[in-house]
């Protein structure tokens, strides 16, 4: 597609389950970055990857939080035993190469955890 | 304190009207973006900048990296340019890609 696209748009679990949500960046760009906007606060950066390098995952909350992309394309934040204050959006953006260029952001997945 | 600053938090402006939003940072940057924040979350890129000026259509955004102050300007406001606008830095560390947001500007333009 044209743009970095994220699935699913909308998500409600119940506490303590696990839940996956999906980044598609925008073909060729190599940078992929995961943040969190909680509600009423600002955006958060959560991890970034950067090609073939070792992710920086300085931002991940907790060890319940984890990421990959495979083939350095798509990638996956997965969340195990959910709590409620991981209620938020998930945004992820991408861009050509190192973070100096245009970052592209996704529409986001809305996390509710209840 | 934040490393980024963003003024004001809350803008109401009539139509027509220029609007200035400022953003101070404390970090050396090797790059800094203006964001757009639909109310539906949707986040749009406005401008990546590093120095100068740059313009697109009624929006102009400016950088001074002595003053580590950028200014994000609309000409002619209109309801459509209600929205949340973020500034964001990169911090000027290599390997320190990840953007640093401000934490927004919530304008509203009111017919």
């Amino acid at each position: 597609g044209a743009g970095v696209s994220q699935s699913p748009s909308n998500k409600v679990t119940e506490k303590g389950k696990d839940v996956e949500l999906r980044c598609d960046p925008i073909s060729g760009h190599t940078a992929l970055y995961w943040y969190r906007q909680s509600l009423g606060q600002g955006l958060e950066f959560l991890i970034y990857f950067q090609g073939n390098s070792a992710p920086d995952k300085s931002g991940l909350p907790s060890d319940r939080f984890s990421a990959e992309r495979t083939g350095g394309s798509v990638s996956t934040l997965t969340i195990q035993r959910t709590q409620q204050e991981d209620s938020a959006v998930y945004l992820c953006a991408s861009s050509l190469d190192r973070g100096d260029t245009e970052a592209f952001f996704g529409q986001g997945t809305r996390l509710t955890v209840v | 304190k934040n490393e980024v600053e963003q003024s004001p938090q809350n803008l109401t402006a009539q139509e027509g009207e220029f609007i200035t939003i400022n953003c101070s940072y404390s970090v050396g940057i090797s790059a800094l973006h203006w964001l757009q924040q639909h109310p539906g979350g949707g986040i749009v890129s406005l401008f990546m900048l590093s120095s100068g000026k740059k313009k697109h259509g009624r929006l102009i955004a400016t950088i001074n990296i002595q003053e580590k102050h950028s200014s994000l300007h609309i000409t002619a406001s209109h309801p459509r340019d209600s929205a949340v606008y973020i500034c964001a830095v990169i911090k000027a560390n290599f390997g320190n890609e990840k953007l640093t947001f401000g934490t927004g500007t919530r304008l509203t333009i009111i017919p």
